[in-house]
């Protein structure tokens, strides 16, 4: 089955425990991305990748570092997570290329708390 | 600077009847692509519906489709016949830099839809 799995799923931690969000594609796609929805300001892109090592900043940036080391999996890390990075978090694959609209694929999602 | 606005933070439509969903969006960019998406209340996120910006029809799926005026740069989302199922947030998204080869996508804030039986 096609799909994006991200883990965990839910997740309570403290400020400045270092974490890191997993997020996983079997479709093959070059371009990743990781988006935090908040009441009210919809989804945010956080980071974005084209393809493997090739990766830019999204509109909300600060707190949080990525990697694309292999194609399948591009994981959100926050070295030091705050209170205000307490938000819904999802990563979304899509194929790249003029044969492609380019819909996003996205995990279930992964509900963070920084306490 | 690149926008997306929806307007409308909620609304109810009675089971069966059509509505219309805003979107307006901003950009300097010929070359782009508009998205909707519903997020019921599960939580996962299901792609609607795509409209090229250099696409002269608007785009239809089903009972979905986009009403694209790209003078205006307005993306409506209509549901023809809604159903209690479609009762969710729908978001309107932009992507990009399709011509240059970047891949930055924004979402509005979204619409909540109430369908009413």
């Amino acid at each position: 089955e096609a799909q994006v799995t991200q883990n965990p799923r839910y997740l309570i931690t403290v400020t400045g425990k270092k974490l890191t969000v997993t997020c996983s594609q079997n479709m093959n796609h070059e371009y990743m991305s990781w988006y935090r929805q908040d009441p009210g300001l919809g989804l945010r892109q956080i980071y974005y990748s084209m393809n493997v090592e090739v990766t830019d900043k999204g509109d909300v940036p600060e707190g949080y570092k990525v990697s694309r080391k292999e194609k399948r999996n591009f994981p959100l890390i926050l070295e030091s997570p705050s209170p205000n990075q307490t938000s819904l978090y999802f990563c979304a694959s899509s194929l790249w290329g003029t044969s492609s609209t380019g819909e996003l694929f996205f995990g279930e999602g992964s509900r963070l708390t920084v306490l | 600077a690149q926008k997306i606005t929806q307007t409308q933070p909620g609304m109810f439509v009675q089971e069966k009847e059509a509505v219309t969903l805003d979107c307006t969006y901003d950009t300097s960019d010929p070359s782009y692509g508009l998205f909707w998406y519903k997020q019921p209340s599960s939580g996962e996120m299901i792609f609607l519906i795509y409209q090229g910006s250099y696409d002269q029809q608007n785009a239809t799926e089903g009972r979905y489709s986009l009403n694209f005026q790209k003078a205006r740069k307005s993306a409506n989302l209509v549901i023809s016949a809604s159903q209690l199922g479609d009762s969710a947030m729908y978001f309107c998204a932009m992507r990009e830099g399709e011509g240059t080869g970047g891949f930055k996508t924004i979402f509005g804030a979204g619409t909540r839809l109430f369908v009413k039986a």
